[in-house]
């Protein structure tokens, strides 16, 4: 799998906008990002995904760089309860996906 | 989407002692998969779980010491066998949902397992 670089933790305050980077310098040209999310006590949770195009949902947004290298999601309002650890991936294709390799992720702190 | 249900939610087990851990679905699904969470660690893959066949295991994890069973679209189980306090983890399933590059991965609550 490609390898992606992300901060260990980032601090935010509630109803403020949250960026949290990730570096992907080795990504393919077939490869998706994926993000997602562990809230405390639960299983991961799917965020968004996204190939080549700046993506939007319910959830969050992600801005991905015109290289392809680096992406970012952005929490456009954090809320106490985006608090968990973040993790940006790149899943292996064809009858590999699913395989996720979960690096160590990022620790969003949110502050009332 | 699915629902995945986790049996037990946690338990404290003795040493030696094995385990077995259900991991149900709402849903028929072809890719089934096993993950542990070791305390304030990230997720690693122990194996696929693979309906009708044996499962796919990752480097490191063995069939003797995690048997795995599917025996449909729906149903899987880990067993964590003569556990020592080193299997003290977060044991979770997770089965991939939609197509085959851009679908989501869903997780159970997980089983949290001490060994004693």
């Amino acid at each position: 799998d490609a390898k992606t670089t992300q901060p260990n933790s980032m601090e935010s305050n509630e109803e403020e906008p949250v960026h949290l980077p990730c570096n992907h310098s080795t990504i393919s040209g077939t490869d998706y990002i994926h993000w997602y999310r562990q809230l405390p006590s639960q299983g991961p949770e799917y965020v968004i995904h996204g190939l080549t195009s700046n993506v939007n949902n319910r959830m969050a947004s992600l801005a991905i760089a015109e290289d392809r290298k680096s992406s970012t999601l952005i929490l456009h309002r954090a809320t106490l309860r985006d608090a968990a650890v973040y993790y940006c991936i790149l899943p292996p294709s064809g009858t590999s996906y699913g395989k996720l390799t979960f690096g160590q992720g990022t620790i969003l702190t949110v502050h009332p | 989407s699915a629902v995945i249900s986790q049996k037990p939610s946690r338990d404290i087990c003795q040493r030696g002692t094995s385990l077995t851990i259900q991991c149900q679905v709402d849903s028929q699904v072809t890719m089934m998969f096993w993950y542990r969470q070791q305390p304030g660690q990230s997720l690693t893959l122990i194996a696929t779980a693979n309906q009708g066949s044996e499962a796919t295991y990752e480097s490191g994890f063995v069939i003797d010491k995690f048997p795995i069973s599917r025996p449909n679209l729906t149903f899987s189980t880990l067993t964590v066998s003569n556990m020592s306090p080193e299997d003290s983890s977060i044991y979770l399933c997770s089965v991939r949902w939609g197509q085959l590059n851009t679908g989501e991965l869903f997780f159970g609550e997980g089983s949290r397992l001490t060994v004693l």
